[in-house]
C-alpha cells in the first residue's frame, strides 16, 4: 500500500514569486508519480507525471517537479506564479505493478496567488 | 469532445433515500473509477472497474454499490444515504495498464440531510 503526504494545506504567495508545493510518499514498491490541478468547481486535470528516465519533469505551463527517490519526494515548483495558477494541487502515486492503475492521492494543497 | 460526463451535478438527499450517480465516457477507456473528495483528505477510491462487467472495491466501499454493464458507463449507487456520505464525487477513466493518467469528470456535489 502507498500513502501520500502533502505537507502544506495552503500556500499563499504573491504574483510573480516562486513557489514550491511539497509532496512526500511512502511505498514498499516502485511507483509512478503524478501532480493534478483542480480549478474551482471543476474536476482534476493532469499537470505532469514521472514514469521513468529524467527525474525532472515539466508541464506546458511552467511547472516542474523533481523525483527524489532517496527522500521519497516529488515536489512541485514554479519560478514565477500567475493569478491564474490559483487552484488546488494534488500529488498522487500508483504502484508500478498495479494492474488496476489505481491512484492514491494526497490531501491537496491550495495555492492562493495574491496580486 | 465530451470526455467524462457525470450526472447529476448537484443533489440533496434525505437520510435513508437512495440514488444513482451516472458516469459516461466517450474515449473507449477500459478502466473507470469512483472517488469521493472531502476537505483535507484528498480523493479516496470507492470502487473501480477494469472492464465491462467487472467491478472491485477501493479504499472506502461501504454504503456504495457500482455496476459496469456497458463499457462507457459506470454507475455509483447509494442504497440508503447517510450524512457521512455528503461529499463531492468524481468519476475518472483511463487506458488499461499502469502509468496512465486519469481523465476526470466535473464532479457531483451530494448533500445528505
Amino acid at each position: 500500500a502507498q500513502s501520500v503526504t502533502q505537507l502544506d494545506s495552503q500556500v499563499p504567495v504573491f504574483e510573480e514569486a516562486p513557489v514550491e508545493l511539497r509532496c512526500n510518499y511512502s511505498s514498499s514498491v516502485s511507483v509512478y508519480l503524478f501532480w493534478y490541478v483542480q480549478y474551482p468547481n471543476q474536476g482534476l486535470q493532469l499537470l505532469l507525471k514521472y514514469l521513468s528516465g529524467s527525474t525532472l519533469v515539466e508541464s506546458i505551463n511552467g511547472f516542474e517537479a523533481e523525483f527524489n527517490k532517496s527522500q521519497t519526494s516529488f515536489h512541485l515548483r514554479k519560478p514565477s506564479v500567475h493569478i491564474s495558477d490559483t487552484a488546488e494541487y494534488f500529488c498522487a502515486v500508483s504502484d508500478r505493478r498495479n494492474a488496476g492503475n489505481m491512484l492514491t492521492f494526497g490531501g491537496g494543497t491550495r495555492l492562493m496567488v495574491k496580486p | 469532445n465530451a470526455g467524462v460526463t457525470q450526472t447529476p451535478k448537484f443533489r440533496v438527499l434525505k437520510t435513508g433515500q437512495s440514488m444513482t450517480l451516472l458516469c459516461a465516457q466517450d474515449m473507449n477507456h477500459e478502466y473507470m473509477y469512483w472517488y469521493r473528495q472531502d476537505p483535507g483528505m484528498g480523493l479516496r477510491l470507492i470502487h473501480y472497474s477494469v472492464g465491462e462487467g467487472t467491478t472491485a472495491k477501493g479504499e472506502v466501499p461501504d454504503g456504495y454499490n457500482v455496476s459496469r454493464l456497458k463499457k462507457q458507463n459506470f454507475l455509483l449507487g447509494l442504497e440508503s444515504a447517510a450524512p457521512s456520505q455528503t461529499s463531492v464525487y468524481f468519476c475518472a477513466s483511463s487506458y488499461p495498464g499502469t502509468g496512465y493518467g486519469y481523465t476526470f469528470g466535473s464532479g457531483t456535489r451530494l448533500t445528505v440531510v
